[in-house]
């Protein structure tokens, strides 16, 4: 079955970096692109950006442009997203999550990694 | 940016009553939205996509409808597992924004 399985919570500091995995089973990892959602507390899901498995091509929402990165390493069916110059703000909920095609809807989920950014 | 705006943010239903859940988008976007339930904790899951089709393992009781601007999710008999926060999302364009949320509680 398809799953999606991501890092665990983190607590980090202001000004710090974070780097969180989401390693894939149960298909063929080039066929889907992984995006990246997040959801602050009581708040909607805010999409952050997608990769493109097949050839590692990216686009990011302007509201991140500059400070996340999305990557992936195909031999380990993974996605990473690395989110910098971290402030309060940023704790929220962190997901993958895989599009049905290519621009799609999202039709598996990760579980979710929390990041909490406190001094 | 198209905003999704969703309504009521609560909707305070009894088990076995029908809830409908209304989804607008600022400017058209075709038929591509989908709605997702969410559990206190847990990750969103794919309902419909396409505006209308039923994603598969979801029951019959759920059915969405609407094109352009307007976008409604309708639960017809609901069940204690229903009780969650449903989100509208579009993705027309090559781009993806939620709704805010309507959360579904017990009356």
């Amino acid at each position: 079955q398809v799953q999606l399985v991501q890092s665990g919570a983190e607590v980090t500091k202001p000004g710090a970096s974070v780097k969180v995995s989401c390693k894939t089973s149960g298909y063929a990892f080039t066929r889907y692109m992984i995006h990246w959602v997040r959801q602050a507390p009581g708040q909607r899901p805010e999409w952050m950006g997608w990769v493109d498995t097949r050839n590692g091509n990216t686009e990011y929402s302007q509201e991140f442009q500059g400070r996340v990165t999305i990557t992936r390493d195909t031999s380990a069916s993974t996605a990473y997203m690395q989110l910098s110059s971290l402030r309060s703000e940023d704790t929220a909920v962190y997901f993958c999550a895989r599009d049905w095609s290519f621009g799609w809807f999202f039709d598996y989920w990760g579980q979710g990694t929390l990041i909490t950014v406190s001094s | 940016e198209v905003v999704m705006t969703q309504s009521p943010v609560t909707l305070s239903v009894s088990p076995g009553e029908r809830a409908t859940l209304s989804c607008r988008a600022s400017q058209s976007v075709n038929s591509k939205v989908a709605w997702y339930q969410q559990r206190p904790g847990q990750s969103p899951r794919l309902l419909i996509y396409g505006a209308s089709t039923r994603a598969t393992g979801i029951p019959d009781r759920f059915s969405g409808s609407g094109s352009g601007t307007d976008f409604t999710l309708t639960i017809s008999t609901l069940q204690s597992e229903d009780f969650a926060v449903y989100f509208c999302q579009q993705y027309n364009n090559w781009s993806w924004t939620f709704g805010q949320g309507t959360k579904v509680d017990i009356k």
